[in-house]
């Protein structure tokens, strides 16, 4: 079964400081991965997508990761703001044609 | 919220009784996406429209139906509505799928939050 595991399902920090989210998946085969951040009472915005051929893809303090081979990703907040925190969502697309396959969700809280 | 407006943002309704959402979109994506969220769950498809007519089901589709007539609209129904259909529902949109090029991201819309009694 096609499945998208996220870990730690909650995750307290305190401002300033670096964190990273993981994300474990079963699909296959595989086509891209995407990282959503989701505020509260707001629909998901993307942060980063990723083909199999990727290991890397930065967008601002947001740096996400892809180890295609043991089908691992990881969302990594460099010097983390009251802002981040939000639930951030790791998805995974099968090949082309099939339904994007949700994670439930890393909630992240970053205190002053 | 790139472009995408759902209507109505918040609705009360009973047991039975028939509700539709809608979503615009301004940007002209080909692609158009429901899902519901619950807590514990991931996001869930529900259905999706790949062009003007043409729409399939997704995995959580039984009590939902859609059409879409026009590129910009794409309206969810729910026949009867259940108490298990509570749940809040998103919209989304994309140019493609599948292509793994930035095209392929979805764009989100506000969400229509859903309570059946």
């Amino acid at each position: 079964k096609n499945q998208v595991e996220q870990s730690p399902q909650s995750l307290i920090i305190l401002e300033g400081k670096n964190c990273t989210l993981q994300c474990n998946y079963t699909v296959s085969p595989f086509s891209n991965l995407r990282w959503y951040k989701q505020d509260t009472g707001r629909g998901p915005v993307s942060l980063t997508i990723m083909t199999f051929s990727e290991n890397t893809k930065s967008n601002g303090r947001y740096t996400a990761t892809l180890d295609a081979d043991t089908k691992q990703s990881s969302l990594h907040i460099t010097a983390s703001q009251l802002s981040d925190s939000a639930s951030y969502i790791c998805v995974v697309l099968g090949q082309a044609g099939t339904a994007l396959i949700f994670g439930k969700g890393t909630t992240l809280s970053v205190s002053s | 919220d790139a472009g995408i407006t759902q209507s109505p943002r918040h609705k009360v309704t009973e047991t039975g009784t028939p509700v539709t959402l809608r979503c615009h979109q301004t940007e002209n994506h080909r692609y158009m996406y429901w899902y519901r969220q619950d807590p514990g769950h991931g996001l869930r498809l529900i259905h999706y429209s790949y062009g003007v007519k043409d729409t399939d089901k997704g995995e959580v589709s039984d009590g939902y139906s859609v059409s879409r007539s026009k590129t910009e609209d794409f309206l969810l129904t729910l026949e009867s509505a259940t108490s298990s259909q509570t749940s809040v529902y998103f919209c989304a949109i994309s140019e493609n799928v599948g292509t793994g090029a930035p095209g392929d991201t979805q764009y989100f819309g506000p969400g229509t939050r859903l309570t059946v009694l």
